[in-house]
């Protein structure tokens, strides 16, 4: 089992309001990632850091912003939600080099009404 | 154009039967291959992961095969249980980037009947 945590685990939120969805993990890792899911269809990166005070967007634009200010967290915020943000948020995490294996968390369920 | 294609796309199984599942991936220039479980409403789960240079690797009742000059992979489950109803999804890894980029396919969606 990885020590990767998210919180919330669900979370139904009205138009306008600023979320930040919480992703800690304790091993030690230096890459952390954040992907987006809808049902059915395929993981996208949509944030990646390689350590702390390094953040970069990944391949799908998204208008959430991340942070990593501690090695072990990793939170995305979204200033102000819209219904097109409900999807499920995966936070992944992982070793630098080498064929390194993610760890992934068990998302966040966002619902945005 | 990076890309990974599952098939089927959904399967379902009687309990103690056998199934495999397919990969066909375009992704240059390779590094690995992966799958993963990923349960209900839950973060995908590593099973296998194999570089350019192997053909097979099992993880107790799963099988992953890789042929990495026709681009394709299949993962085999054995004496499935209710448990491994799940989503399985094959991933593959680029070494053209320093991220070592994962490019995700959508998933084969497996139900196992008792």
């Amino acid at each position: 089992e990885a020590d990767i945590y998210q919180t919330p685990r669900y979370l139904v939120i009205g138009t306008g309001k600023k979320i930040t969805l919480e992703c800690s993990q304790t091993m030690g890792h230096d890459k952390m990632y954040w992907y987006q899911q809808d049902p059915g269809m395929e993981l996208h990166l949509i944030h990646y850091s390689y350590g702390v005070n390094s953040t970069e967007k990944g391949d799908l634009s998204s208008e959430s912003t991340v942070s990593r200010i501690r090695t072990e967290h990793f939170p995305l915020t979204l200033e102000s939600a819209r219904p097109s943000h409900t999807s499920q948020y995966l936070c992944a995490s992982s070793v630098t080099g080498g064929v390194y294996e993610q760890y992934f968390g068990p998302g966040t369920r966002l619902t945005v009404t | 154009k990076n890309q990974v294609e599952q098939s089927p796309q959904s399967l379902i199984i009687l309990e103690g039967k056998n199934c495999t599942l397919q990969c066909n991936y375009t992704v240059s220039p390779f590094s690995n291959l992966r799958w993963y479980k990923q349960d209900t409403g839950r973060g995908p789960v590593s099973l296998t992961i194999m570089t350019f240079s192997e053909n097979t690797k099992s993880n107790g009742r799963y099988t992953a095969t890789l042929d990495a000059d026709t681009k394709q992979s299949s993962l085999h489950i054995t004496a499935s249980q209710l448990s491994d109803s799940a989503s399985y999804i094959c991933v593959v890894s680029d070494r053209g980037s320093t991220l070592g980029r994962l490019y995700f396919g959508r998933g084969t969606q497996l139900t196992v009947w008792p």
